[in-house]
């Protein structure tokens, strides 16, 4: 069964400290793994995107990392910032149909304290 | 910057009652998406369009229906609202399929909410 797991469900940090968060997937036949992060009461917004052949990619002060014979990818967060408080959602798509599916995970719930 | 608009972002409405949620993009992606999503969980496709005149049904069995006769606009109707229909939904759109690594964009989404 394709599955998206993340860790952890939730995170709570100190301004300008580092983070990182996890994600497993099962999804095969694999095509690309994105990072969205979500505000509270708002859509996703993309943060990377990386295919089969990546294992890194950086948006700013956001990394993420792939393992694609492992199936895992990690998203660093460098010196957070009050404004990374959200929900940071890992998705991974397949290319076993017409379109491909995306296979979403639930989601690490972050909060930055001051 | 998405340019990919939902409307309503916010509704309550009583059961038995039939209610569109608008979606519309003006970047010209021929693919369009909606998702439902209740809070802490993760998003399921309930509905998804090739383009003008194609739309299919997603992976989440949903009462909704939805119609593509423009590019840009893409609809979602509920003929007869109930409680179990509340929950947030998504619009998404992509120049290409998922497949291809290109960006999907998100709407702001709609909180529906039935009584």
């Amino acid at each position: 069964k394709n599955q998206v797991e993340q860790s952890p469900q939730s995170l709570i940090i100190l301004e300008g400290k580092n983070c990182t968060l996890q994600c497993n997937y099962t999804v095969s036949p694999f095509s690309n793994l994105r990072w969205y992060k979500q505000d509270t009461g708002r859509g996703p917004v993309s943060l990377t995107i990386m295919t089969f052949s990546e294992n890194t990619k950086s948006n700013g002060r956001y990394t993420a990392t792939l393992d694609a014979d492992t199936k895992q990818s990690s998203l660093h967060i460098t010196a957070s910032q009050l404004s990374d408080s959200a929900s940071y959602i890992c998705v991974v798509s397949d290319r076993g149909s017409t379109l491909g599916r995306l296979y979403f995970g639930r989601g690490t719930q972050l909060t930055v304290w001051p | 910057e998405a340019d990919i608009y939902q409307t309503p972002r916010y509704l309550v409405i009583g059961t038995g009652k039939k209610i569109t949620l608008e979606c519309s993009q003006t970047m010209g992606h021929d693919k369009m998406y909606w998702y439902q999503q209740d809070p802490g969980m993760e998003l399921h496709l309930i509905h998804y369009s090739y383009g003008v005149n194609s739309t299919e049904k997603g992976d989440l069995s949903s009462e909704s229906t939805v119609s593509r006769i423009r590019t840009e606009h893409f609809p979602l109707t509920l003929e007869s609202a109930r409680p179990s229909h509340t929950s947030q939904y998504l619009c998404a759109s992509s120049e290409y399929g998922v497949y291809s690594g290109n960006t999907i964009y998100f709407g702001e989404g709609s909180w529906l909410t039935v009584v």
